[in-house]
């Protein structure tokens, strides 16, 4: 089964220091891999993606990520954190199967950046 | 650009009632998908629709069914409301959506709250 796993419900990170939050998919075939961010009562907001090419991906707000295809990770990072990116991120993979093609989201990780 | 709009905003019904809620995606977008976001599930897809069909679908009971009218607005309606169907419900457009090995990203909505009391 195709599926995205956020090991982390929360990560808690002094600000102006690095961050990283983790995810790990399953997939048959080449993985299409998104990050998007949710600020309360919001709807989500696009991040980056990687489809294909450089493993490091650059995407809004200084956020980056390192696909992994050997640990089948897409772990979600920045150099140094600002309170304002306190959020939830949702780690994402496209899964395109013979009756469906659709977005499968992780569960989520909450980032909190103290002062 | 204007932003993917939904409408309305917060929502209150009662079980056994039905609800239409509505989504106007980017200007140009013809793909539009819609999600259910609750705290014990988290984000599940419910459909996708492009130029008016149905192209993808989630494991939704038949409770709950859309359509897209020929401006590429969405509406999604869920019949015979159930406690449990108390949610955000998200909606997200694109330029063309999943569309074999050619995928853009989606933009979401700020979402419907739905409380079924």
């Amino acid at each position: 089964a195709q599926s995205v796993a956020q090991p982390e419900d929360q990560v808690n990170v002094a600000e102006g220091n690095p961050l990283t939050v983790k995810c790990t998919y399953s997939v048959s075939g080449n993985p299409y891999l998104f990050w998007y961010v949710q600020y309360p009562n919001r709807g989500l907001q696009f991040l980056l993606k990687y489809i294909t090419g450089d493993n490091l991906v650059k995407g809004s707000y200084g956020f980056e990520a390192e696909f992994n295809k050997s640990q089948t990770s897409f772990h979600l990072k920045k150099p140094s954190a600002l309170v304002s990116d306190s959020a939830l991120y949702f780690c994402a993979v496209r899964a395109l199967s013979y009756n469906t093609d659709k977005l499968i989201f992780g569960t989520g990780t909450r980032l909190q950046v103290f002062p | 650009k204007a932003g993917v709009t939904q409408t309305p905003r917060y929502l209150i019904k009662t079980r056994g009632q039905q609800v239409t809620l509505s989504c106007s995606p980017i200007s140009g977008h013809r793909s539009v998908s819609w999600y259910q976001q609750t705290p014990g599930q988290g984000l599940q897809f419910l459909f996708e629709y492009f130029s008016e069909t149905q192209r993808n679908k989630g494991n939704f009971p038949g409770r709950f069914s859309g359509r897209q009218f020929s401006n590429s607005r969405s509406e999604m309606n869920v019949s015979t409301l159930e406690l449990g169907d108390s949610a955000l419900y998200l909606c997200a457009s694109s330029l063309v959506g999943f569309s074999g090995s050619y995928y853009n990203e989606q933009f979401f909505g700020p979402g419907t709250r739905l409380t079924v009391l």
